[in-house]
């Protein structure tokens, strides 16, 4: 079965220019993630979707930073005005409910590079 | 809150040699735990997961974990290393409470397996 596909899979840009990133969850998942994760580093919580709820923002790091999901399915994550600082590679990851146990599945990643 | 540490962000071993990576982790209640494993260039893929069973977990590749409740702890051994564990290697703890997101990631440990 597919799996979370992430697009495009690498994106190079000019400092100041807005992207968009997409995430396709898994069908039937109704929990969906974003995270970054810098070069050599872990991963930083961006933003939480789950069904209808209203997002838990709490990890943006800047109001440069959206994201947005229609009901259980693809998800877009939004960069504005990119900085260099925003370089890194960005994850989606999807789980079948919100219960703690449910591993998340993740995609390949949007390597983001900001010249 | 909870957290996660990863003792050691670089682990060499060679190979057919032990695998051991260290996971410590603090949570106010009792956690679940996951590791999972990051080959270059792709998402995370989970390794195994522990979920209030039996404390040893065994997971894909021949990797098996145990949850030590008086130590804090979820270490990742393989008895046997071989090239292909090149990776890095993320420690995850989730706590069951009911709220929205919470996974928290650890740093991280990269995984050399020499010749």
């Amino acid at each position: 079965g597919a799996g979370v596909s992430q697009s495009p899979s690498n994106k190079v840009t000019e400092k100041g220019k807005d992207v968009e990133l997409r995430c396709d969850p898994i069908s039937g998942h109704t929990a969906l993630y974003w995270y970054r994760q810098r070069l050599g580093q872990g991963l930083e919580f961006l933003i939480y979707f789950q069904g209808n709820s209203a997002p838990d923002k709490s990890g943006l790091p800047s109001d440069r930073f959206s994201a947005e999901r229609t009901g259980e399915s693809v998800s877009t994550l939004t960069i504005q005005r990119t900085q260099q600082e925003d370089s890194a590679v960005y994850l989606c990851a999807s789980s079948l409910v919100t219960q703690s146990n449910q591993p998340q599945h993740f995609g390949d990643g949007t390597r983001l590079s900001i010249l | 809150a909870q957290s996660v540490t990863q003792l050691g962000s670089h682990v060499s071993v060679s190979e057919g040699a032990l695998v051991l990576l260290r996971c410590n982790y603090s949570s106010s209640v009792p956690p679940y735990l996951f590791w999972y494993v990051q080959y270059p260039n792709q998402g995370l893929q989970l390794l195994l997961k522990y979920t209030s069973a039996a404390t040893l977990v065994k997971g894909i590749n021949g990797f098996e974990a145990e949850f030590k409740k008086s130590e804090t702890s979820f270490h990742l051994t393989k008895p046997s290393a071989h090239m292909s564990d090149a990776a890095e290697y993320f420690c995850a703890v989730s706590v069951f409470s009911g709220s929205a997101r919470q996974l928290t990631f650890g740093s991280g440990t990269q995984l050399t397996v020499l010749p």
